[in-house]
């Protein structure tokens, strides 16, 4: 029972480029979270979605950032034209039910140069 | 909407114990408690769904005050393995089975021998 799979682990983009974060829940669950941390600092929220729809995007910035979560496959956070400041771990969790546990992926570091 | 953790870092000696604290300015309809340790994805801890709520897992157990919008972790005895930074989450009330799951800024503790 494999567990919640991130991918890359590591990205490294120059400014400019797109970075596309995945993350595939643990098998059964329909609720993915994505999560932005920088060093030493907490979790900030940025989306919640369930299979195919977007059910809260407020912490997510208005240009730039897009996330989804198809009927097949696996969830996709997408930052176009990337910039120093996005430079952070990026965590996504999934959820069988709402207000159930969450089970976070290892995270994916991306650093822009 | 961020609950708000305190204190903000604690250092123990193994045996000793500790309070963390969890208070929102919103009704809550449930708190959660993760750790995470350096480097490391955030691991779950319990959840507490009821006013007056108190829950355990091994020496560490959370009670969740509905009225007051607040939760407390307790650590008894500690041992090296529980340090971390502990983070709670909340989920507001009434957001009809949509409400995000939001984290404090963490709390991070270090139990020395």
């Amino acid at each position: 029972n494999a567990g919640v799979m991130q991918n890359p682990r590591h990205l490294v983009r120059r400014r400019g480029q797109e970075a596309r974060l995945r993350c595939s829940p643990m098998k059964g669950h329909s609720h993915v979270y994505w999560y932005r941390q920088l060093p030493e600092e907490g979790l900030k929220f940025m989306v919640y979605l369930q299979k195919e729809n977007i059910i809260d995007e407020s912490g997510m910035p208005k240009e730039r950032f897009s996330a989804e979560f198809p009927k097949e496959g696996p969830s996709i956070l997408r930052i176009q034209q990337v910039v120093r400041g996005d430079s952070a771990a990026y965590f996504c969790a999934s959820q069988g039910q709402y207000n159930e546990k969450l089970f976070f992926g290892s995270g994916t570091q991306l650093s822009v140069l | 909407q961020q609950p708000v953790q305190s204190p903000q870092a604690v250092i123990l000696r193994e045996g000793e114990d500790a309070v963390i604290n969890c208070s929102s300015s919103k009704a809550l309809y449930s708190v959660h408690w993760y750790r995470q340790k350096h480097g490391e994805a955030p691991v779950f801890l319990m959840i507490l769904l009821k006013g007056g709520e108190q829950k355990g897992h091994e020496k560490i157990s959370a009670s969740f005050n509905e009225k007051k919008q607040q939760s407390s972790l307790y650590l008894t005895a500690s041992q090296l393995s529980y340090s971390g930074t502990y983070f709670c989450g909340t989920v507001h009330a009434g957001s009809s089975n949509t409400g995000k799951l939001i984290f404090g800024q963490g709390t991070t503790l270090q139990v020395k021998p």
